[in-house]
């Protein structure tokens, strides 16, 4: 199983372009999110997802629109990049029941520079 | 509120000694989850462990350790005998309800040969 992937693991973007990070998971997981990781500030999540077909806003979503049309896929797209968004970007999935959580696993990390 | 403070932003050790890792969170959730990731310089999320808060037993896996204490909300973590492959930034994280996951910012730490 190659668990969760990211595509591209680096990027630069000048100011304005657009781009779509595609994050994919093996494992079956319902639930999957993006977050991004900024020095000193640990994880935030931006969006996430409980299933196919569903997503929803997270602590940081302005500036970042997500979809899910396939279940092991979650897509994350930038319409219009700016220096603020320069970040590492972490895609996760997690199995869930009812009200238990489980541990989230992380895809390996996308670095983005906006320039 | 749900918040995760790690105070310690940065700690530097001596290869062999014991470090702690302070972890305090803040939730009104009756049910909920935390959770410990390791960061290694190579830049992936590893995790360690995960508590219900039902279950306040102390976890002992090999060198790591890890103490629940409701009373103070705080779930701490400690390594005995550090080494140097401990080197890494360790995020303690919270789940209040089902899957968001809500992070300290992080503590950095060094382990010195």
């Amino acid at each position: 199983n190659a668990g969760v992937t990211q595509t591209p693991k680096f990027r630069v973007l000048k100011t304005g372009q657009s781009m779509t990070l595609l994050c994919a998971q093996d494992m079956n997981h319902e639930y999957m999110y993006w977050y991004r990781q900024d020095p000193g500030m640990g994880l935030r999540l931006i969006h996430y997802s409980v299933g196919e077909g569903t997503t929803a806003k997270g602590e940081v979503p302005d500036g970042y629109n997500v979809s899910r049309l396939k279940k092991q896929n979650f897509l994350l797209g930038l319409e219009s990049a700016a220096p603020s968004q320069t970040s590492v970007y972490f895609c996760a999935s997690s199995y869930e029941v009812g009200t238990i959580s489980y541990e989230q696993y992380f895809g390996p990390g996308t670095r983005l520079t906006v320039t | 509120a749900q918040k995760v403070t790690q105070a310690q932003t940065e700690i530097s050790v001596v290869e062999k000694e014991d470090v702690t890792l302070d972890c305090v969170y803040e939730t009104r959730d009756t049910t909920y989850y935390l959770f410990w990731y390791k960061q290694p310089p190579s830049g992936e999320l590893v995790f360690l462990i995960r508590r219900n808060s039902f279950d306040e037993q102390n976890e002992i896996s090999g060198r790591y350790s890890w103490n629940f204490q409701k009373s103070t909300s705080s779930f701490n973590f400690t390594i005995t005998a550090s080494q140097v492959v401990d080197s890494a930034v360790y995020f303690c994280a919270l789940t209040p309800n089902t899957g968001k996951l809500i992070f300290g910012q992080g503590t950095t730490l060094q382990v010195k040969p």
